[in-house]
């Protein structure tokens, strides 16, 4: 079936520097992605979104990066904070919903 | 209020009980998501909603699993006769009124279900 899924379990920074995290996915029919970040005991935050039109949009501290020939989405984080510690998930949109990927934690140490 | 809404946050229930978790949504929000968490894992799709009616149901489990929603707001997603492989965290989120390709989804914090 089709299924989105992240490369790291895991990934640790400095503070300071920049994260990658990447994610791949399956459904070449996708046409929208969605990166969202998860602090413990709380619900998914919307971060940043792509449609397959775009190759790259740019946030506040956040880029993501979409490329569909290898179908691989990534997100990048300028600067990371401690703040920035978290679950990212990336999702895809099929039939209509999101399908998430299992998630990589983010662990910014001093 | 300003986001969607969950309730209870937490519940602990007996194997072989029925539980009923809530949502209420943003207000003005016509689609509506269930979605699954289980401890360490990613969203699992359950159900979505447009206004009352459940265009997609493919996400649910078991026939132990129903939800329903009225005046195109609150939703409740019943779990009868509940297993231990239902604890997980229940997640509602919902969006202006289009679907998934179309609108960012707002997440509640969930509800942590625990059946012993």
């Amino acid at each position: 079936g089709e299924s989105v899924g992240l490369h790291l379990p895991t990934l640790s920074v400095q503070e300071g520097d920049n994260s990658i995290i990447n994610c791949a996915y399956s459904n070449s029919a996708s046409d929208y992605f969605i990166w969202y970040k998860q602090e413990s005991g709380k619900g998914p935050q919307f971060i940043i979104d792509i449609r397959s039109n775009m190759d790259k949009r740019q946030g506040q501290r956040v880029t993501v990066l979409l490329n569909k020939t290898v179908k691989h989405l990534s997100l990048q984080i300028a600067a990371t904070q401690p703040g920035d510690s978290a679950v990212y998930f990336c999702a895809e949109n099929t039939s209509d919903k999101l399908i998430f990927g299992t998630g990589t934690r983010l662990q910014v140490f001093p | 209020g300003a986001g969607v809404s969950q309730s209870p946050s937490n519940k602990v229930t007996e194997k072989g009980k029925d539980v009923e978790l809530r949502c209420d949504p943003i207000s003005g929000h016509t689609a509506l998501y269930w979605y699954r968490q289980s401890l360490g894992q990613g969203l699992e799709f359950l159900i979505y909603f447009q206004g009352n009616s459940a265009p997609d149901k493919s996400g649910l489990p078991s026939d132990r699993f129903s939800a329903e929603r009225t005046g195109g707001s609150v939703s409740t997603l019943t779990i009868q006769r509940t297993q231990q492989e239902d604890s997980a965290v229940y997640l509602c989120a919902s969006s202006l009124g289009g679907t998934a390709s179309n609108e960012k989804l707002f997440f509640g914090s969930g509800t942590q279900l625990s059946v012993l």
